[in-house]
């Protein structure tokens, strides 16, 4: 069974700019959840998705926004980047929506706002 | 903010000893998990301990949970150099996500040959 991948793998964009990441579940997954993982602040969370529906959402401003496709794939976008949007992006999936279950993580995309 | 908090946040030993890394968190919990991630690439799932479990064992995992102390601890025993890595820990939140985990800073282990 493939695992979680996402693309793009790395990504180089200027200040301003905005980008959208891609993420694929394992197969049969439903949720899919964002993290942002930066050397100060560590992982945080961003939001996550179930059914084409977003269930939860960390602490960040309204320029980071979502969305799962009936797929489940999901995709999030970063609007008006701003020099701290440099991090590297995680999207994990899970089988439901319980956190009982584990969760897989896929690579990651490496985000350098210039 | 992060719920769990490593410790130590740097350890580095020998191949063959044994590795201890522990986490504390500030809130309930329904489960507890540990991630592996080698290099800044992603998260590789280890082991969950649920609350009312004290301990678990996977391979040369042992994963302790105390949830009077709100601590739990990693166990690597004879360890070896693919074992370096970084080590998080991650709770559940009680806070109306069922799928958001909450970090903590991570423990940085270094197992020279």
């Amino acid at each position: 069974k493939a695992g979680v991948t996402q693309t793009p793998r790395y990504l180089i964009k200027t200040r301003g700019q905005q980008v959208t990441l891609s993420c694929s579940p394992i197969s049969g997954h439903r949720s899919v959840s964002w993290y942002q993982q930066t050397p100060g602040q560590g992982l945080q969370f961003l939001f996550e998705y179930f059914s084409e529906t977003q269930r939860n959402k960390g602490n960040f401003p309204g320029r980071f926004s979502g969305r799962q496709f009936s797929n489940s794939r999901s995709e999030m976008n970063v609007s008006t980047l701003e020099l701290g949007d440099s991090a590297l992006y995680l999207c994990a999936s899970s089988l439901v929506l319980d956190s009982s279950y584990e969760q897989y993580f896929g690579p990651g995309t490496r985000l350098t706002v210039t | 903010s992060q719920q769990g908090e490593e410790d130590p946040q740097a350890l580095s030993i020998q191949e063959g000893e044994n590795a201890t890394m522990n986490c504390s968190y500030k809130t309930s919990i329904n489960n507890l998990q540990w991630y592996r991630q080698n290099s800044g690439r992603g998260l590789v799932h280890l082991i969950l301990i649920r609350s009312n479990e004290r301990e678990k064992h996977s391979g040369r995992l042992r994963v302790t949970l105390d949830t009077s102390k709100k601590s739990s601890s990693l166990l690597i025993t004879a360890s070896r150099a693919a074992d370096t890595a970084s080590y998080f820990c991650a709770t559940d939140a009680f806070s109306g996500g069922y799928n958001k985990l909450i970090f903590g800073a991570g423990t940085r282990l270094a197992v020279h040959p």
